[in-house]
């Protein structure tokens, strides 16, 4: 079964601080895998899409990782801000497939 | 551009009552979709349109409706809303299929008594 799975369900950090999530799926065959970030109250908006070949992938404080061996990805978000605030998805897509699987989401709360 | 918009942004039904979900988006694209979010789960694919005229089911399409007319509008109806489709809708537009972004609205909070 096509499945995406996230972790942590929900990080506090400090304003400044770096931190990663990790995902993991079970999507076959694989077509990319995309980060989505959901404000509260507020539709998803895409941070990255990253295809079979990329290993790595940046927007601004944002560096979304690959690894279409172990089936995983991670999102480094560097010196967090306030306005960090917000649930972070990871969607994968299968080949062939309009149906994206997303995850549930990681919460991450920054504190000033 | 206002990009992808919802219509209403909340609504209070009665079981039973039906009630219909506008979704537009002035950015030309063919590929439309309606997701529900519920507290703890992904988001849910219930129908998606890949051009106008056209509709399609996806992983929870029971007790809806959908309707492409126009390429720019794409309309989720309830026919006999339950407390089970109490859930935040979004709809969602996208230039091409799997590999391109999919850009959101704000989504629809619906409360079904």
């Amino acid at each position: 079964k096509n499945q995406v799975e996230q972790s942590p369900q929900s990080l506090i950090i400090l304003e400044g601080k770096n931190c990663t999530l990790q995902c993991n799926y079970t999507v076959s065959p694989f077509s990319n895998l995309r980060w989505y970030k959901q404000d509260t109250g507020r539709g998803p908006v895409s941070l990255t899409i990253m295809t079979f070949s990329e290993n790595t992938k940046s927007n601004g404080r944002y560096t979304a990782t690959l690894d279409a061996d172990t089936k995983q990805s991670s999102l480094h978000i560097t010196a967090s801000q306030l306005s960090d605030s917000a649930s972070y998805i990871c969607v994968v897509s299968a080949m062939g497939n309009y149906q994206l699987i997303w995850g549930a989401g990681t919460k991450l709360i920054i504190k000033p | 551009n206002a990009g992808v918009t919802q219509t209403p942004k909340f609504r209070v039904l009665k079981t039973g009552q039906s009630m219909t979900l506008l979704c537009a988006q002035d950015m030309n694209h063919e590929y439309m979709y309606w997701y529900r979010q519920d507290p703890g789960m992904g988001l849910r694919l219930i129908h998606y349109s890949v051009g106008e005229g056209t509709t399609a089911k996806g992983e929870v399409p029971d007790g809806y409706n959908v309707s492409r007319l126009k390429k720019q509008n794409f309309l989720l109806g309830l026919e006999s809303a339950a407390p089970s489709q109490t859930s935040v809708y979004f709809c969602a537009s996208s230039y091409g299929g799997e590999k391109e972004t999919q850009y959101f609205g704000p989504g629809t909070r619906l409360l079904v008594l």
